[in-house]
């Protein structure tokens, strides 16, 4: 079993639409997660954190995270076609970072 | 600006060359990493540095080496690179390790073997 666990997707949305990018994990002893965005070629890209039960704004994109589901999403408001690429969920413990696979987002026009 | 600077940005070498790439960072982080990404794929844990603390992952191959002379520069060496090791070469810096803050990521060094 994977410790950090996301659908590969793609996910496509249209244009203007609510993404929804979630991630499950296993260890329950993660306390920080971060999603990064990820475009073709280029490297990884920090999004948002979130170390807290409940949700994290930041512009169009919220962070949610319930730790007794051990359940963890990002969703992106009036998603754009720039907004296209693959989501990384990353779960930290005190001593290592662990990667999801990513799920690839297409925002079609 | 560029916090975190890799060099070159493209890398060529042939099958059984040494090859070197590096990473500088200006954010004084304590820690950093080195990551392979291929295609599709999450990246890649190899080690990563706590200050002069070296930390290599169990299933890093003996192929793959890292110096970090200084707080700032940190060094990936691929003693003899096969095929397989073709790649995207990520650094990345923390200033804790683990959870402890998100990690900056340089842009990375795409390895190709000749």
């Amino acid at each position: 079993q994977k410790e950090v666990e996301q659908n590969s997707g793609p996910l496509s949305v249209p244009e203007g639409a609510i993404a929804s990018l979630n991630c499950t994990y296993s260890d329950r002893g993660s306390q920080s997660f971060f999603w990064y965005r990820q475009y073709s070629g280029k490297s990884p890209e920090l999004i948002m954190f979130i170390y807290s039960n409940g949700d994290k704004e930041d512009g169009r994109f919220t962070a949610q995270l319930n730790k007794a589901s051990q359940y963890v999403s990002l969703l992106i408001r009036d998603s754009q076609p720039s907004d296209s690429a693959t989501y990384l969920c990353v779960g930290g413990t005190a001593s290592k970072l662990t990667f999801g696979t990513g799920t690839r987002l297409q925002v079609t026009l | 600006d560029a916090m975190v600077i890799q060099n070159p940005r493209y890398q060529v070498t042939q099958f059984g060359k040494p090859v070197t790439l590096s990473c500088s960072q200006t954010l004084n982080h304590n820690v950093m990493y080195w990551y392979q990404q291929k295609s599709s794929q999450a990246p890649k844990l190899l080690f990563h540095y706590y200050d002069k603390d070296f930390n290599n992952e169990a299933d890093t191959p003996d192929n793959f080496q890292s110096r970090r002379p200084n707080t700032s520069f940190c060094f990936l060496d691929i003693r003899s690179p096969g095929l397989g090791d073709a790649a995207m070469y990520l650094c990345a810096t923390s200033r804790d390790r683990g959870g402890g803050g998100p990690q900056h990521f340089g842009d990375g060094t795409r390895l190709s073997i000749l």
